[in-house]
């Protein structure tokens, strides 16, 4: 079971540019969530689904779109990147059913944007 | 919203004991989770309180105290690979987290 994978690793992107970061999920939970994390700002979330067919805004949304087709896959994309979206994307995945619903995290996407 | 704070850094020896504290401001609470995360990786779940009182799991206990919004990550027994960032982070009604800025936690030898 491979739990969350993201893709890219890492990217250098030109401002202006169009960008979309994959997550997908082979544990059938049905919330998923994006967070980006600077440095001294901790996570922050940025668009959340709790499931397929409906998403939501986080705290920090701007410049940020999110699709949720189906249950395992959580596409992040930004548009027009601009510099103030350097940052490391964390997505997350949680079954929210009562109790812990602890929420598991992928590997991050370090993005840089010049 | 939240308002979630812990201490930046802290410094332990090896088999010493480390006490990271989180406060919390909270419009609803529904759990706090403490979060580890190691360099360059990402975080990992730790432990969950809903109720006031002590959760112990081997080296690592968490402490909640709901009328006072606190609660503790003791580490006990450190060893050099607890070097890392421990993260706080309270849960509100609609099962989203928010996150303390994290504590990171250098041991030495």
């Amino acid at each position: 079971i491979a739990g969350i994978t993201q893709a890219p690793t890492s990217q250098i992107l030109a401002a202006g540019r169009r960008m979309t970061l994959r997550c997908t999920q082979d544990m059938r939970h049905n919330a998923m969530y994006w967070y980006r994390q600077d440095l001294g700002l901790g996570l922050r979330l940025i668009h959340y689904s709790n499931t397929a067919g409906t998403t939501g805004k986080g705290e920090v949304p701007d410049g940020y779109s999110v699709s949720r087709a189906n249950t395992d896959d959580f596409p992040l994309t930004l548009a027009s990147a601009v510099p103030s979206q350097t940052s490391v994307y964390f997505c997350a995945s949680s079954d929210v059913a009562g109790g812990p619903d602890t929420q598991y995290f992928g590997p991050g996407t370090r993005l840089t944007v010049l | 919203g939240q308002n979630i704070d812990q201490p930046t850094e802290m410094t332990a020896t090896e088999g010493a004991i480390v006490q990271i504290n989180c406060t919390y401001q909270t419009s609803g609470f529904n759990g706090l989770f403490w979060y580890q995360q190691h360099a360059g990786e990402a975080p990992t779940f730790l432990s969950y309180n809903v109720l006031d009182g002590l959760e112990e799991k081997g080296r690592f206990s968490s402490f909640l105290s709901r009328s006072k919004g606190y609660s503790y990550l003791l580490l006990k027994e450190l060893q050099m690979k607890d070097s890392a960032s421990y993260l706080c982070a309270v849960r509100d009604s609609d099962y989203k987290l928010s996150f303390g800025a994290g504590t990171t936690v250098t041991v030495r030898a």
